[in-house]
């Protein structure tokens, strides 16, 4: 079975602080994902990669950054934490015809 | 406008009783849906998946199926247990890209 790891489930960070969402896959699929949950707005897409060092933007990427250095670990980055960065962030990966999605447990971020 | 969307927004049932969600979309071209099951503080798990050319698809006490004309699906949850506690979400795939479209997902309770 496809394996995606996110390293904490969760974490409290202080605004203005620098936040790391680290995720790990564990099946060489090249594409790489991470959305954000809200109640009542569903998942939606920060950003994506479909191979290392590459990386597109999805719908909502503002306040954030990603790194993608080699293609097992897929990194999210809130560059200055804000309360409204407060959220449940899922990573996913992808794989096969049609497409299939793995998705990690989560990380549950506060930002106080 | 691609848009997913689901009824009901929450759900109480009895134990052992069935139930079924509903999921209408109109994301276009249609390439396939998806039926995830999300426990609370976890990540969504895939009951199924299902192409244009099907129209069920079973999983144990879960069965989806599809109407690509009316562009609609229907989870049915057979002899429902205390498990099945979740949020059900629909996902729903463009042709040709990898743009997944979430629906806000239905809350479903099981009471004993």
């Amino acid at each position: 079975d496809v394996k995606v790891t996110q390293s904490s489930r969760y974490l409290v960070k202080r605004t203005g602080e620098k936040v790391f969402l680290e995720c790990v896959q564990d099946m060489d699929h090249e594409n790489m994902f991470w959305y954000r949950q809200d109640p009542g707005l569903g998942l939606r897409l920060i950003y994506f990669s479909y191979d290392v060092k590459m990386k597109e933007k999805g719908d909502i990427p503002e306040g954030y950054s990603v790194s993608r250095e080699k293609k097992e670990r897929f990194s999210l980055i809130l560059e200055s934490a804000s309360t409204n960065q407060t959220s449940m962030y899922l990573c996913a990966s992808s794989w096969g015809e049609p497409i299939r999605y793995t998705f990690g447990s989560g990380t549950r971020l506060t930002v106080v | 406008k691609n848009q997913v969307e689901q009824s009901p927004q929450s759900l109480i049932i009895l134990e052992g009783k069935n139930c079924t969600l509903q999921c209408n979309y109109t994301v276009s071209p249609f390439s396939n849906l998806r039926w995830y099951k999300q426990d609370t503080g976890r990540g969504p798990v895939s009951l199924t998946i299902m192409t244009f050319s099907e129209n069920t698809k079973s999983n144990g006490r879960y069965t989806a199926t599809l109407d690509a004309d009316t562009k609609q699906s229907s989870l049915h949850i057979t002899a429902s247990q205390l498990s099945d506690s979740a949020s059900y979400i629909c996902v729903v795939t463009e042709t040709g890209a990898n743009n997944l479209f979430f629906g806000t997902g239905t809350r479903l309770t099981v009471i004993p």
